[in-house]
């Protein structure tokens, strides 16, 4: 049973559309993430929600809205696509501050 | 606010050579530390951590950190590495008392056959 579930893993976009990045997780974490990796490497998270309700929102753009219907789920909607947002989105959870679960991630390519 | 630096963004060594990566950190508040590793083409995974206790703290494939409080440092070695410690390390915190992760930049080690 894969813990942290992404998809999809790859995603090939036309500026301007809209897109979603689904994940799941079966681990009973209380709290979910959002992480950017850019093309060098660099993490840099996005959104934390906890219990369903909005932790940190890192100055994030407004195109970009997480949705979290239950505990497990957590979805990243993005409006109006833009070249910049190309990367790969890390879908994460953890209990408390301890150890972080990620899934697969999703390559995101606007062109 | 807490923040995360990894001095060295590319280490190659030879394959059974020992290495190091370095990790400094800062932060007004108490911080677990941990450190990820990244395959390519994966996600990130749990290589080990420091909570509390011990300041060396091991994994099971070999790796070791020492987190030494006086100069904020929790870097990362291992006595002779393999072809496949090749990847992308990330040393990471979080504070006690809240719930966010902040990665550095990542380190690329390199193992040379």
């Amino acid at each position: 049973d894969t813990a942290v579930s992404q998809t999809p893993k790859y995603l090939v976009t036309q500026m301007g559309n809209d897109k979603s990045i689904k994940c799941e997780q079966n681990l009973g974490h209380d709290t979910m993430y959002w992480y950017k990796q850019d093309s060098k490497k660099f993490l840099k998270i996005m959104f934390s929600y906890n219990n369903k309700e909005l932790i940190i929102n890192e100055t994030v753009p407004n195109r970009f809205s997480p949705k979290s219907p239950d505990k497990a789920h957590l979805n990243l909607h993005i409006n109006s696509l833009e070249l910049g947002d190309s990367a790969v989105y890390f879908c994460a959870s953890s209990t408390g501050n301890l150890e972080a679960f990620f899934g697969q991630g999703t390559r995101l390519t606007v062109v | 606010a807490q923040s995360v630096t990894q001095l060295d963004s590319q280490v190659p060594v030879f394959e059974e050579a020992p290495v190091e990566l370095r990790c400094n950190y800062s932060s007004s508040v108490s911080v677990y530390l941990f450190w990820y590793v990244q395959y390519p083409n994966q996600g990130l995974q749990l290589l080990l951590k420091y909570l509390s206790g011990s300041t060396l703290v091991e994994s099971i494939n070999g790796f070791e950190a020492e987190f030494n409080k006086s100069q904020t440092s929790f870097h990362l070695r291992k006595p002779s590495v393999h072809i496949s410690d090749t990847a992308e390390y990330f040393c990471a915190v979080t504070p006690t008392s809240y719930d966010k992760v902040i990665f550095g930049p990542g380190t690329s080690l390199s193992v040379i056959p």
